[in-house]
């Protein structure tokens, strides 16, 4: 059975830094694409990036290029979404998703990572 | 970067009843390179249709997708209880991949 699980909830400080995660089974992680996307409280849903764990070959939306860091480790099977310094508007629902391929669609989805940010 | 409107944003309809949701492209989406998904409150979204028609694993007959180029339709044949939900078209043709703002389908 394919599963992706995320880690926990986050409550952060602005500035503070944050790494969660997506790990995959049930399949070879090496042979699919994992994005990330956001959704606001009450809002729909924004593409941030894709990564191949392959070969680590990232992509990134516009909107999130230089904002967030998109990463892997094979030998895990586990995908990561990191910030350096946080800000209020961050807080969000995150949720990984499995593609078949790069230009593909989204199969399978992580539960979420509900992540807060506030002083 | 591809702009995806989906209408209506809300469609109220009763169980049983044909849901028609639109999503239109601001240009051509190659390939016909376009998803749906469900959302239910509280849930990760959920892959119904790919490629513009085909429908996902497990996905009931109910559901189907068609168009090409700018214009997309999911159609739901007769709601069930269980499909009243927010619903999302994504576009994978052109990167930055893209999502519509989603349409409700809320019970009447």
């Amino acid at each position: 059975e394919v599963q992706l699980v995320q880690s926990g909830a986050e409550v952060k400080k602005p500035g503070e830094s944050l790494k969660i995660s997506c790990k995959g089974s049930g399949y070879s992680f090496t042979s699919y694409w994992i994005g990330w996307v956001r959704q606001m409280p009450g809002k729909g849903l924004e593409w941030m990036g894709i990564i191949y764990p392959g070969d680590s070959d990232t992509r990134y939306s516009p909107s999130f290029q230089g904002q967030v860091t998109i990463s892997a480790d094979k030998s895990i099977s586990t995908a990561y979404l990191q910030w350096s310094s946080l800000k209020a508007s961050d807080t969000a629902m995150y949720y990984c998703a499995r593609h078949p391929g790069y230009s593909s669609w989204a199969d399978y989805w992580g539960q979420g990572t509900l992540v807060t940010v506030s002083s | 970067e591809i702009v995806l409107t989906q209408s209506p944003a809300t469609l109220s309809l009763s169980p049983g009843e044909r849901a028609t949701l639109s999503c239109g492209a601001s240009q051509s989406v190659s390939s016909s390179y376009l998803a749906w998904y469900q959302q239910k409150p509280g849930l990760a979204p959920r892959l119904l249709i790919y490629d513009a028609s085909s429908r996902a694993t497990g996905i009931p007959d109910r559901f189907s997708g068609s168009g090409s180029g700018t214009d997309f339709t999911l159609t739901i044949s007769r709601l069930e209880p269980e499909d009243f939900a927010v619903y999302y078209c994504q576009q994978y043709g052109s990167s930055p991949w893209t999502f519509g703002q989603g349409t409700k389908v809320e019970i009447k």
